[in-house]
């Protein structure tokens, strides 16, 4: 059973057009939002971060939304470039004591030259 | 990067055999992790370690164990390995609990025949 689901498996876009990656999840216990970007081959590396006291939280070019009562969060990206191809993994964690990460099944963006 | 290395990177194995996947950390993380990564799943924990010896179970931990007798070092154990178990693993570490974020190995691609 899917805690936090990722509806969207790919998302294409083109360079310099804002990417938005969209994730649901089911559980009103989680308390921490976290974005990871994954490249092939390699381990997940995280991105950033929201906390459920807040609605927006902001990092360069990337841009969290929460909210809280459609249990709805998104992540922008602005402006995309070809780097950011990657797959985006949203993840939550609730209120126990080692940080327990559930993840949604990704999103797949290409940002097109 | 957090210093984050998995042994072996690549291994394919036979049904029934023991396997022991080793995650080993120089960032002197208290928090350790496995997860797993399937297609349609995203990355599902397996198990944690909150510290030496101090270990609990995950969202799938049934067939695996984990031990932790040093700060550095979390192996993963599949006790008989089944096909079921054929998967990427990754390795994960954090400092602190509470969604800070966790950092997580370049993983390990397991393939059971």
């Amino acid at each position: 059973d899917q805690q936090v689901k990722q509806n969207s498996p790919s998302l294409s876009v083109q360079e310099g057009r804002i990417s938005i990656l969209n994730c649901d999840y089911t559980n009103s216990m989680f308390d921490y939002f976290l974005w990871y970007k994954k490249y092939p081959a390699e381990g997940p590396t995280f991105l950033i971060s929201i906390s459920s006291i807040k609605d927006k939280n902001e990092d360069g070019r990337f841009t969290v939304f929460l909210n809280k009562s459609a249990k709805h969060l998104s992540l922008h990206i602005v402006p995309s470039q070809p780097g950011d191809s990657a797959v985006y993994f949203c993840a939550a964690s609730g209120q126990t004591g080692a940080n327990n990460l559930f993840f949604g099944t990704g999103t797949r963006l290409t940002v097109i030259p | 990067d957090a210093g984050i290395t998995q042994s072996p990177r690549h291994k394919v194995t036979e049904t029934g055999t023991p396997v022991t996947l080793r995650c080993h950390q120089t960032e002197n993380h208290r928090y350790m992790y496995w997860y797993r990564q399937d297609p349609g799943h995203g990355l599902r924990l397996i198990h944690y370690s909150y510290g030496v010896k101090d270990t609990d179970k995950g969202e799938v931990s049934d067939g695996y164990s984990v031990s932790r007798s040093k700060t550095e070092d979390f192996l993963l154990t599949l006790e008989s390995a089944t096909s079921s178990q054929t998967s990427v693993y990754f390795c994960a570490i954090s400092e602190n609990s509470g969604g800070d974020g966790q950092y997580f190995g370049p993983g390990t691609r397991l393939t059971v025949t």
